[in-house]
Protein backbone atom coordinates (compact mmCIF):
# COMPACT_ATOMS: atom_id res chain seq x y z
CA UNK A 1 0.00 0.00 0.00
CA UNK A 2 0.78 3.65 -1.23
CA UNK A 3 2.09 5.72 1.76
CA UNK A 4 2.73 9.08 2.46
CA UNK A 5 4.17 10.81 5.66
CA UNK A 6 5.27 14.62 6.21
CA UNK A 7 6.83 16.06 8.62
CA UNK A 8 7.00 18.46 10.57
CA UNK A 9 3.05 18.65 11.21
CA UNK A 10 3.57 22.38 12.03
CA UNK A 11 6.10 24.46 11.27
CA UNK A 12 6.88 28.34 12.75
CA UNK A 13 9.31 30.73 11.60
CA UNK A 14 10.15 34.49 11.29
CA UNK A 15 9.76 36.00 7.86
CA UNK A 16 13.28 35.48 6.12
CA UNK A 17 13.83 32.23 8.23
CA UNK A 18 14.79 29.73 5.53
CA UNK A 19 13.63 26.07 6.07
CA UNK A 20 12.59 22.61 4.60
CA UNK A 21 9.79 20.60 4.37
CA UNK A 22 10.13 16.97 4.41
CA UNK A 23 7.54 14.02 2.40
CA UNK A 24 8.90 10.40 2.83
CA UNK A 25 6.82 8.21 1.06
CA UNK A 26 6.87 4.52 -0.38
CA UNK A 27 5.09 3.17 -3.51
CA UNK A 28 4.72 0.47 -5.88
CA UNK A 29 6.22 2.33 -8.64
CA UNK A 30 6.09 6.19 -8.86
CA UNK A 31 4.32 8.16 -11.49
CA UNK A 32 4.80 11.47 -9.78
CA UNK A 33 5.20 13.41 -6.56
CA UNK A 34 2.57 16.13 -5.91
CA UNK A 35 3.27 19.26 -3.97
CA UNK A 36 0.10 21.51 -3.00
CA UNK A 37 -0.79 24.33 -0.80
CA UNK A 38 -4.14 24.63 0.85
CA UNK A 39 -5.42 27.58 2.73
CA UNK A 40 -8.23 27.03 5.62
CA UNK A 41 -11.48 26.94 3.74
CA UNK A 42 -10.01 26.31 0.35
CA UNK A 43 -8.98 23.70 -1.57
CA UNK A 44 -5.24 22.21 -2.74
CA UNK A 45 -3.48 24.67 -5.15
CA UNK A 46 -1.16 22.28 -7.23
CA UNK A 47 2.02 23.56 -6.95
CA UNK A 48 4.31 21.00 -8.42
CA UNK A 49 4.81 17.24 -9.85
CA UNK A 50 8.01 16.05 -9.83
CA UNK A 51 8.87 12.36 -11.93
CA UNK A 52 12.03 10.76 -11.34
CA UNK A 53 15.26 10.93 -8.74
CA UNK A 54 17.11 13.99 -8.79
CA UNK A 55 14.26 16.20 -10.22
CA UNK A 56 13.86 20.14 -8.68
CA UNK A 57 11.24 22.24 -9.61
CA UNK A 58 11.35 26.20 -8.47
CA UNK A 59 8.38 28.39 -7.94
CA UNK A 60 9.26 31.99 -6.34
CA UNK A 61 10.43 31.41 -2.96
CA UNK A 62 9.84 27.83 -3.14
CA UNK A 63 12.10 24.89 -4.49
CA UNK A 64 11.03 21.11 -4.48
CA UNK A 65 13.42 18.07 -4.81
CA UNK A 66 13.03 14.43 -5.07
CA UNK A 67 15.17 11.23 -3.87
CA UNK A 68 14.13 8.03 -4.18
CA UNK A 69 12.31 8.15 -0.98
CA UNK A 70 11.60 11.63 -0.10
CA UNK A 71 11.18 15.14 -1.28
CA UNK A 72 11.79 18.58 0.43
CA UNK A 73 9.87 21.73 -0.22
CA UNK A 74 12.65 24.68 0.29
CA UNK A 75 11.30 27.73 1.45
CA UNK A 76 13.58 30.94 1.24
CA UNK A 77 13.28 34.33 2.58
CA UNK A 78 9.76 33.22 3.64
CA UNK A 79 6.78 35.83 4.04
CA UNK A 80 3.59 35.83 5.74
CA UNK A 81 1.66 35.46 2.91
CA UNK A 82 3.79 31.62 2.40
CA UNK A 83 1.54 30.35 5.39
CA UNK A 84 -0.96 27.61 4.41
CA UNK A 85 -1.00 24.03 4.66
CA UNK A 86 1.61 22.04 2.11
CA UNK A 87 0.20 18.71 1.00
CA UNK A 88 2.41 16.21 -0.70
CA UNK A 89 0.86 13.33 -2.96
CA UNK A 90 1.82 10.13 -4.87
CA UNK A 91 0.75 9.03 -7.88
CA UNK A 92 1.77 4.90 -8.29
CA UNK A 93 2.40 3.42 -12.11
CA UNK A 94 -0.79 2.60 -13.64
CA UNK A 95 -3.25 4.55 -11.31
CA UNK A 96 -5.05 8.21 -11.44
CA UNK A 97 -5.60 7.94 -7.47
CA UNK A 98 -3.28 10.41 -5.22
CA UNK A 99 -2.29 9.22 -2.00
CA UNK A 100 -1.76 11.93 0.54
CA UNK A 101 0.00 12.72 3.60
CA UNK A 102 -1.20 14.82 6.46
CA UNK A 103 0.78 18.22 5.54
CA UNK A 104 2.74 20.79 7.21
CA UNK A 105 1.05 23.33 8.67
CA UNK A 106 3.50 26.51 7.86
CA UNK A 107 3.03 29.81 9.85
CA UNK A 108 5.60 32.48 9.42
CA UNK A 109 5.72 35.47 11.12
CA UNK A 110 6.03 38.79 10.58
CA UNK B 1 -5.70 25.05 -14.83
CA UNK B 2 -9.37 24.53 -15.38
CA UNK B 3 -11.70 26.19 -13.21
CA UNK B 4 -13.74 24.22 -10.52
CA UNK B 5 -16.78 25.16 -8.82
CA UNK B 6 -18.92 22.79 -5.91
CA UNK B 7 -21.90 23.34 -4.46
CA UNK B 8 -22.78 24.25 -1.83
CA UNK B 9 -19.77 25.23 -0.35
CA UNK B 10 -21.14 24.72 3.46
CA UNK B 11 -23.90 22.98 5.05
CA UNK B 12 -25.12 21.67 8.02
CA UNK B 13 -27.75 18.44 7.70
CA UNK B 14 -29.34 16.17 10.28
CA UNK B 15 -28.75 12.28 11.18
CA UNK B 16 -30.22 9.75 8.27
CA UNK B 17 -30.56 12.65 5.82
CA UNK B 18 -28.79 12.76 2.29
CA UNK B 19 -26.71 15.74 0.35
CA UNK B 20 -25.97 15.99 -3.00
CA UNK B 21 -22.80 18.09 -3.74
CA UNK B 22 -22.19 19.48 -7.20
CA UNK B 23 -18.92 19.85 -9.21
CA UNK B 24 -19.01 21.49 -12.30
CA UNK B 25 -15.70 22.01 -14.33
CA UNK B 26 -15.17 25.43 -17.18
CA UNK B 27 -13.66 22.41 -19.94
CA UNK B 28 -14.39 19.22 -20.74
CA UNK B 29 -12.17 16.54 -19.04
CA UNK B 30 -12.07 12.97 -18.43
CA UNK B 31 -11.91 12.23 -15.21
CA UNK B 32 -13.62 13.24 -12.44
CA UNK B 33 -12.40 12.47 -8.58
CA UNK B 34 -14.08 12.75 -5.15
CA UNK B 35 -12.05 13.19 -1.63
CA UNK B 36 -13.08 13.20 1.64
CA UNK B 37 -11.04 15.30 4.00
CA UNK B 38 -12.04 14.46 7.20
CA UNK B 39 -10.76 16.67 10.44
CA UNK B 40 -7.27 16.76 10.88
CA UNK B 41 -6.42 13.82 8.20
CA UNK B 42 -5.23 13.55 5.03
CA UNK B 43 -7.37 13.57 1.19
CA UNK B 44 -8.68 10.14 1.00
CA UNK B 45 -10.24 8.90 -2.22
CA UNK B 46 -13.37 8.15 -2.62
CA UNK B 47 -14.42 7.09 -6.10
CA UNK B 48 -13.08 8.05 -9.97
CA UNK B 49 -16.18 9.33 -11.73
CA UNK B 50 -15.74 8.86 -15.86
CA UNK B 51 -18.46 10.15 -18.10
CA UNK B 52 -20.61 7.05 -19.44
CA UNK B 53 -19.76 4.33 -17.19
CA UNK B 54 -20.26 3.43 -13.51
CA UNK B 55 -17.88 5.15 -11.06
CA UNK B 56 -15.05 3.43 -9.91
CA UNK B 57 -14.99 3.07 -6.01
CA UNK B 58 -12.24 3.28 -3.01
CA UNK B 59 -11.80 0.60 -0.60
CA UNK B 60 -13.98 1.14 2.70
CA UNK B 61 -16.11 3.06 0.30
CA UNK B 62 -19.75 2.25 -1.19
CA UNK B 63 -22.05 2.90 -3.68
CA UNK B 64 -25.11 2.61 -1.82
CA UNK B 65 -23.28 5.03 0.55
CA UNK B 66 -21.98 7.16 -2.09
CA UNK B 67 -24.14 7.26 -5.28
CA UNK B 68 -22.29 9.26 -7.92
CA UNK B 69 -23.25 10.72 -11.56
CA UNK B 70 -21.44 11.79 -14.38
CA UNK B 71 -23.78 13.20 -17.12
CA UNK B 72 -21.08 14.98 -19.23
CA UNK B 73 -17.64 15.83 -19.64
CA UNK B 74 -18.40 18.72 -16.97
CA UNK B 75 -19.90 17.91 -14.49
CA UNK B 76 -20.85 15.51 -11.41
CA UNK B 77 -22.55 15.03 -8.64
CA UNK B 78 -21.79 12.97 -5.19
CA UNK B 79 -24.34 12.38 -2.96
CA UNK B 80 -23.64 11.23 0.90
CA UNK B 81 -26.49 8.79 1.78
CA UNK B 82 -28.09 8.27 5.68
CA UNK B 83 -25.72 10.15 7.07
CA UNK B 84 -24.52 10.14 10.38
CA UNK B 85 -22.02 12.73 12.44
CA UNK B 86 -19.04 10.24 11.04
CA UNK B 87 -19.92 11.52 7.88
CA UNK B 88 -19.11 15.21 9.00
CA UNK B 89 -16.15 16.44 6.44
CA UNK B 90 -14.56 18.20 3.88
CA UNK B 91 -15.90 16.65 0.30
CA UNK B 92 -13.85 17.72 -2.85
CA UNK B 93 -13.90 17.58 -6.50
CA UNK B 94 -11.06 17.58 -8.85
CA UNK B 95 -10.06 16.88 -12.32
CA UNK B 96 -7.34 15.32 -14.06
CA UNK B 97 -4.95 17.83 -15.68
CA UNK B 98 -2.52 17.82 -19.08
CA UNK B 99 0.31 16.23 -17.10
CA UNK B 100 -0.82 13.46 -14.01
CA UNK B 101 -1.55 16.44 -11.91
CA UNK B 102 -5.25 17.14 -10.27
CA UNK B 103 -6.70 20.29 -9.72
CA UNK B 104 -9.46 20.75 -7.01
CA UNK B 105 -12.32 22.56 -6.34
CA UNK B 106 -13.10 24.90 -2.98
CA UNK B 107 -14.51 22.18 -1.18
CA UNK B 108 -17.99 21.41 0.66
CA UNK B 109 -17.46 21.63 4.34
CA UNK B 110 -20.52 19.26 5.65
CA UNK B 111 -21.60 19.13 9.18
CA UNK B 112 -24.02 16.94 9.84
CA UNK B 113 -25.71 16.70 13.82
Amino acid sequence: EDQVTQSPEALRLQEGESSSLNCSYTVSGLRGLFWYRQDPGKGPEFLFTLYSAGEEKEKERLKATLTKKESFLHITAPKPEDSATYLCAVQAVGNEKLTFGTGTRLTIIP
Amino acid sequence: SAVISQKPSRDICQRGTSLTIQCQVDSQVTMMFWYRQQPGQSLTLIATANQGSEATYESGFVIDKFPISRPNLTFSTLTVSNMSPEDSSIYLCSVDGLGNEQFFGPGTRLTVL
